[in-house]
């Protein structure tokens, strides 16, 4: 069945460092991509997306490419805030409309002053 | 934006009794609507996909005698914990496909469920 590999956390960054978390999957067909991030106390929030291979989801800095050669969909962010701790959710979605998602198990990501 | 919610964030009750959490779709009508569970330090798994009007869909392993489920409406969605036991125990999360939406699901707040 599907199913999706993060990076385990916690990862510990000074502000304005480079992040990076590492994601990868196992599916048949082409599934969409995801990241989701939860803020503490709140839901999970959709961070951005990437549905074919070589697209590149990015929003509020973040950025994750489908890469179909290596079964992969990191996250990246060039620097990040104190504001972007949060646990991050990579995940998928399989082929077809309404399809259920499949998530990694979270890394939790904590910036510091 | 889209926004759901859940009622009651949290809960707390006894072993035996039963507990009813809600989802709503606030601003747009959910013909999909599915249930997660998510223990601490733990991924979301999926319980049940919901669909308006009809029975819902349970993932291998979960009880739906327990975990009953009702979508009655295009936005609500109710999941009853029935004759709870503390490993029930655990954090509830509901989310909503948006019709027209192909890929995008959205969550609630999640419900804190405490079986004492």
């Amino acid at each position: 069945g599907d199913s999706v590999t993060q990076m385990e956390g916690p990862v510990t960054l000074s502000e304005e460092a480079f992040l990076t978390i590492n994601c990868t999957y196992t599916a048949t067909g082409y599934p969409s991509l995801f990241w989701y991030v939860q803020y503490p106390g709140e839901g999970l929030q959709l961070l951005l997306k990437a549905t074919k291979a070589d697209d590149k989801g990015s929003n509020k800095g973040f950025e994750a490419t489908y890469r179909k050669e290596t079964t992969s969909f990191h996250l990246e962010k060039g620097s990040v805030q104190v504001s972007d701790s949060a646990v991050y959710f990579c995940a998928l979605s399989g082929t077809g409309t309404a399809s259920k998602l499949t998530f990694g198990t979270g890394t939790r990501l904590q910036v510091t002053l | 934006g889209a926004v759901v919610s859940q009622h009651p964030s949290w809960v707390i009750c006894k072993s035996g009794t039963s507990v009813k959490i809600e989802c709503r779709s606030l601003d747009f009508q959910a013909t999909t609507m599915f249930w997660y569970r998510q223990f601490p330090k733990q991924s979301l798994m999926l319980m049940a996909t919901s669909n308006e009007g009809s029975k819902a869909t349970y993932e291998q392993g979960v009880e739906k005698d327990k975990f009953l489920i009702n979508h009655a409406s295009l936005t609500l969605s109710t999941l009853t914990v029935t004759s709870a036991h503390p490993e029930d125990s655990s954090f509830y999360i509901c989310s909503a496909y948006l019709l027209g939406s192909l890929y995008e699901q959205y969550f609630g707040p999640g419900t804190r469920l405490t079986v004492t």
